[in-house]
This record gives C-alpha cells, sequence and structure tokens, in this order.
C-alpha cells in the first residue's frame, strides 16, 4: 500500500496569514493527488485534484502543487472559514490511502 | 444539486450484520462510480471500495474483501454497503463518496453514518 505522511498534524495561523499542509507518498503517485477540507460535522469537500487543479467553486486562495512523492496544499490569506481538517488523498495506485490529517486553527 | 443522503445512526451486537444506504439525488447513479470509506478517528480514513451501479462490477481493498458487499439499486438511485460479521473494530462512521469514471477522487460525499457494535 502507498503510504501517505502528513504534516504537520496541527497548525495554528493568524487571519490573513499563508498555510502550508504537505503530504510525502511512500512511492511516485503521478500527480494522483487530491486535497479534502472537512469542517466539523461535516462531509469533506474536494479542494484540488491532479495535484494542483481547483475544483470549481473553491476559492483561488487555496492552490495544490508537487510532483513524484512530494505534495503540498497552500492557503493564502487565511479566513476564518478555513478552520478544517484537511487530508490528501491518492489514487494512483489501490487501495486508495489518505493522508492523516491536518488540524488548522486560528490563533 | 447533488447529494448524497446516508440513513441514519447503527447500533448493531457483534457477530451481526448491517446494510448501509446512500441515496443519491441531482445525478444518475449509473454516471458515476460510488466508493465507501471508513473513518475512525484513532486509524484515519480508509478506502473500502468502489461499485459501477450501471453494470454492479465492484473493486474491494484487500482488508475489506471478505468484510464488505457493495450493491446498487439503479431504480431506486441508491447505493449500499453491508458489514458482516461486525466486531467492535468496525465501530465507525461510513460515508459514501462519488468519482466520475475512473478518475478515483471524490467530488460529492455523504454525510457519513456512525456504526456501533458493542454487546
Amino acid at each position: 500500500d502507498i503510504r501517505m505522511t502528513q504534516s504537520p498534524a496541527s497548525l495554528s495561523a493568524s487571519l490573513g496569514e499563508t498555510v502550508n499542509i504537505e503530504c510525502l507518498a511512500s512511492e511516485d503517485i503521478y500527480s494522483d493527488l487530491a486535497w479534502y477540507q472537512q469542517k466539523p460535522g461535516k462531509s469533506p469537500q474536494l479542494l484540488i485534484y491532479n495535484a494542483n487543479s481547483l475544483q470549481n467553486g473553491v476559492p483561488s486562495r487555496f492552490s495544490g502543487s508537487g510532483s513524484g512523492t512530494q505534495y503540498s496544499l497552500k492557503i493564502n490569506s487565511l479566513q476564518s472559514e478555513d478552520v478544517a481538517t484537511y487530508f490528501c488523498q491518492q489514487y494512483n495506485n489501490y487501495p486508495l490511502t489518505f493522508g492523516s490529517g491536518t488540524k488548522l486553527e486560528i490563533k | 444539486e447533488v447529494q448524497l443522503q446516508q440513513s441514519g445512526p447503527e447500533l448493531r451486537r457483534p457477530g451481526s450484520s448491517v446494510k448501509l444506504s446512500c441515496k443519491a439525488s441531482g445525478y444518475s447513479i449509473t454516471d458515476y462510480l460510488m466508493h465507501w470509506v471508513k473513518h475512525r478517528p484513532e486509524h484515519g480514513l480508509e478506502w473500502i471500495g468502489w461499485i459501477d451501479p450501471e453494470d454492479g462490477e465492484t473493486k474491494y481493498a484487500q482488508k475489506f474483501q471478505s468484510k464488505a458487499t457493495l450493491t446498487a439499486d439503479t431504480s431506486s438511485n441508491t447505493a449500499y454497503m453491508q458489514l458482516s460479521s461486525l466486531t467492535s473494530e468496525d465501530t465507525a462512521t461510513y460515508f459514501c463518496a462519488r468519482s466520475y469514471g475512473y478518475t478515483y477522487y471524490f467530488d460529492y460525499w455523504g454525510q457519513g453514518v456512525m456504526v456501533t457494535v458493542s454487546s
């Protein structure tokens, strides 16, 4: 199975700041990577697919990058509504696997 | 508007089974794969498998091969997952989620359903 190592596990940042969340795959996943946002009590929402494609309706302050085994999610100009848990998912190989999540809080 | 509406919380005894439903609205389930995902806070998210409701084809993660059975009813636009021989390890929240074609990222998720296995 492809292991997705996500960091950090938690993150506290101020409004307006830029934050980065990383996912490291245990092998090359050829940009078959998605990022999701899950707010408390809600179902996950797709933010990014194919490592860097923004899902329709997602604010442009979210962006994804990376290739090979290393990927990142960047959130510019942090807003209060961005408080959530973020996780990555690889879909290059079975079984599909997920990162362990990053809990983002506002300072 | 696309929605995946899952059935309510379940409490089951060890050794029993449970069948969860995921009713789609706003699109035809035959146009997308339906996946199921398990979430336990201490174990994170685990992909269980998918079903193609158009022809009933399924694909399972190896560890869920004998645990989960995925089916779909196109007449009611609903997907189902049956979990058998329940143990405490099956206590979790289960999500359904759709993906388009054979791109296996999920653009819509159900709200999740809590299954508790306890004697």
